[in-house]
C-alpha cells in the first residue's frame, strides 16, 4: 500500500561517516527526487531523475551522490558527513518531467554528531 | 533570484472558521503552483495543484485562487478542522522546461483550536 518508502527514517552518525538512504516508490512514477528540509522547514530541491537519467543537479556539494537503479529506485550517498548535513531528506516521485503534482516520502531524519 | 513566500508565518482559527494562507511568488514564468500540507514527522501531502491557465481551482474543502498579475496565490480552507493543523507550503515551477523543479515557500504553520 505504500507510495514513495525511504530506509532508514532516522540515522544518527558522526562527522566523517559516509552513509545513504534509500527511496522506492511503487507508483509507477518514471521521475524522482531528492530533497532537503532544514531546521526552519525550509524544503529546497537538490536532485532528480528521469528514467534513471540525472536531469536536475542543483547547487549540492559533490559528498553527496545520488544513484538511480531503476525508474523506482532512487538512492543518495552522503561521503564524509558535516554537521551541517544534518536535516530531513525527502524523496519523491512524480509521473513526467514536467508541471505535475509530486508525492512525498516520510522522510529520513539525519542527525550527524 | 526566483523565491517563493508566504505573507504570514503562523495562522490560528477556530474549528468551523474557514482559513486563507497566503503565498507569493516572484518569477512571472511560473506556470504551475502547488499546495502541501504536512503533518508533525511526516512527508509534505499534495493538497490542490492549478496551472497559469486557471485563476480558481477548487477541491474538497480547500481552494487555491491564483492572481498572476501581483504573484500571488492562496489556499482557502472551509470549515477548518482539527485535523487541518499542520504545516502548509506553495511551490512553484520554474516554467518551460524546468524538468519539475519546484520552488518552496517557508511555510505557514495552521493551528485550529476546537
Amino acid at each position: 500500500d505504500t507510495a514513495v518508502s525511504q530506509t532508514p527514517k532516522y540515522l544518527v552518525t558522526q562527522m566523517g561517516n559516509d552513509k545513504s538512504i534509500k527511496c522506492e516508490q511503487n507508483l509507477g512514477h518514471d521521475t524522482m527526487y531528492w530533497y532537503k528540509q532544514d531546521s526552519k522547514k525550509f524544503l529546497k530541491i537538490m536532485f532528480s531523475y528521469n528514467n534513471k537519467e540525472l536531469i536536475i543537479n542543483e547547487t549540492v556539494p559533490n559528498r553527496f551522490s545520488p544513484k538511480s537503479p531503476d525508474k523506482a529506485h532512487l538512492n543518495l550517498h552522503i561521503n564524509s558527513l558535516e554537521l551541517g548535513d544534518s536535516a530531513v531528506y525527502f524523496c519523491a516521485s512524480s509521473h513526467g518531467v514536467g508541471a505535475y503534482e509530486q508525492y512525498f516520502g516520510p522522510g529520513t531524519r539525519l542527525t550527524v554528531t | 533570484g526566483e523565491s517563493v513566500g508566504l505573507h504570514l508565518p503562523t495562522l490560528s482559527v477556530q474549528e468551523g472558521d474557514n482559513s486563507i494562507i497566503n503565498c507569493a511568488y516572484s518569477n512571472s514564468a511560473s506556470d504551475y503552483f502547488i499546495w502541501y500540507k504536512q503533518e508533525s514527522g511526516k512527508g509534505p501531502q499534495f493538497i490542490i495543484d492549478i496551472r497559469s491557465n486557471m485563476d480558481k481551482r477548487q477541491g474538497q474543502r480547500v481552494t487555491v485562487l491564483l492572481n498572476k498579475t501581483v504573484k500571488h496565490l492562496s489556499l482557502q480552507i472551509a470549515a477548518t478542522q482539527p485535523g487541518d493543523s499542520a504545516v502548509y507550503f506553495c511551490a512553484a515551477n520554474a516554467g518551460g522546461t524546468s524538468y519539475g523543479k519546484l520552488t518552496f515557500g517557508q511555510g505557514t504553520i495552521l493551528t485550529v483550536h476546537p
